[in-house]
């Protein structure tokens, strides 16, 4: 199947670390994304991790990858009001072709 | 550089209505996509393209058609309208896979009700 899962919720605090989960389904995805959807407005890319990589860190977020597990995490260090969001991770599904799938989104809300 | 561009932003149809989304490109992409946004499903792929004149199912292509005569714009039809069909509707598109890591492009939704 395709499906690409994560937990629908998540809330923090401001300042603290934020953790999101992501478990894929196709282990040839060559690369894995992490979008971020603000309210009203359509998906962005925020980073992505290629698969012969365990880690990924770009400023305050830290991409881990998992392959053996088909599991993708995203950290949000010191989460910010800025940061509330629905996060969705995505891979490349189909070989040849270039089809994105998306998970089915984690709302994050960071509490002041 | 308008990027993804989607008409309409809003719209309400009665059942069994048709009508037509289109989805405009201007940064030379190959790759279209149409997704559907449901709560707790996530984004679900309509049907995408992988140049001019081609389409292809995604996961969830009943009741919708495609179609890609240019390739800077795809279009969206719905040709008998369904209370199902009631949805945020978001276009995209990247290059091809074989420059590097994937980045899709969205447009800023066609949230679509049906009654």
């Amino acid at each position: 199947g395709e499906d690409v899962e994560q937990s629908l919720f998540l809330s923090v605090r401001e300042g603290d670390s934020s953790v999101i989960n992501c478990t894929y389904t196709d282990s040839s995805s060559t690369y894995l994304y992490w979008y971020k959807q603000e309210p009203g407005a359509g998906l962005q890319l925020l980073t992505y991790i290629f698969s012969n990589m365990d880690m990924k860190q770009d400023q305050r977020l830290t991409v881990l990858l998992n392959k053996k597990d088909k599991h993708l995490s995203l950290r949000i260090a010191d989460t910010q009001t800025g940061d509330s969001a629905i996060y969705f991770c995505a891979e490349n599904y189909g070989g040849a072709t270039n089809k994105l799938i998306f998970g089915t989104g984690t709302l994050l809300a960071v509490q002041p | 550089n308008a990027g993804v561009t989607q008409t309409p932003k809003f719209r309400v149809l009665k059942t069994g209505q048709s009508m037509t989304l289109l989805c405009a490109q201007d940064m030379n992409h190959e790759y279209m996509y149409w997704y559907r946004q449901d709560p707790g499903m996530g984004l679900r792929l309509i049907h995408y393209s992988v140049g001019e004149g081609t389409t292809a199912k995604g996961e969830v292509p009943d009741g919708y058609n495609v179609s890609r005569l240019k390739k800077q714009n795809f279009l969206l039809g719905l040709e008998s309208a369904a209370p199902s069909q009631t949805s945020v509707y978001f276009c995209a598109s990247s290059y091809p896979r074989e420059r590097a890591y994937t980045e899709a492009f969205f447009g800023q939704g066609t949230r679509l009700t049906v009654v």
